[in-house]
């Protein structure tokens, strides 16, 4: 069965610095790998996806992801933080029927000024 | 486009209440889907529809009922309300039916409370 693990509840960064939010995942099969964010009060955001291809992909909002296959993992990342980029930032990847999209449970970052 | 449209916002029911939350997509998607948003565990697919007259179930469907009558519509129906029910919900759209490479988009969920 697929599955995805978000290892930290809490990510927290001074603005400036770069961040990464963790996300390792489970499937057999092809991995289609996607980042979500949720702000505050809001419906939740696609930021990026990885389908195949170069490891690193390019999202919104100036954000990146690394795929590592070897180490099943599809970190968030982004060279310089804004207090802005605070918000809940799901991992989910997408189940091998396309019925759904399995989420981990969300890394909260919060960024300080 | 308004993309994908939820109402309403906020709702509070009584236990053994029933209701309807409402969701609708104009971007002409063939797949539709709803999930609830619980602290701590992410969300989690409840129902979900290829097309319209054809629905199924996901993860958490039990106290759930779903139809899907056009492309536009997938409304979701508690038939009696339990504590157990108050989440976040979510409504997502994408493209194409059971396409693992599509994008979902999400609208902006509904808040409701069982008391």
């Amino acid at each position: 069965a697929q599955s995805v693990a978000q290892p930290e509840d809490q990510v927290n960064v001074a603005e400036g610095n770069p961040l990464t939010v963790k996300c390792t995942y489970s499937v057999s099969g092809n991995p289609y790998l996607f980042w979500y964010v949720q702000y505050p009060n809001r419906g939740l955001q696609f930021l990026l996806k990885y389908i195949t291809g170069d490891n690193l992909v390019k999202g919104s909002y100036g954000f990146e992801a690394e795929f590592n296959k070897s180490q099943t993992s599809f970190h968030l990342k982004k060279p310089s933080a804004l207090v802005s980029d605070s918000a809940l930032y799901f991992c989910a990847v997408r189940d091998q029927a396309g019925t759904a999209l399995i989420f981990g449970k969300g890394t909260t970052l919060s960024v300080s000024s | 486009n308004a993309g994908v449209t939820q109402t309403p916002k906020f709702q509070v029911l009584k236990t053994g209440q029933s209701m309807t939350l409402q969701c609708a997509q104009d971007m002409n998607h063939e797949y539709m889907s709803w999930y609830r948003q619980d602290p701590g565990m992410g969300l989690r697919l409840i129902h979900y529809s290829v097309g319209a007259g054809i629905t199924d179930q996901g993860e958490v469907p039990n106290g759930y009922n779903v139809s899907r009558s056009t492309t536009e519509d997938f409304p979701l129906r508690l038939l009696s309300a339990a504590p157990s029910q108050t989440s976040v919900y979510f409504c997502a759209s994408s493209p194409n039916s059971l396409a693992p490479t599509d994008t979902q988009y999400f609208g902006p969920g509904t808040r409701l409370t069982v008391l």
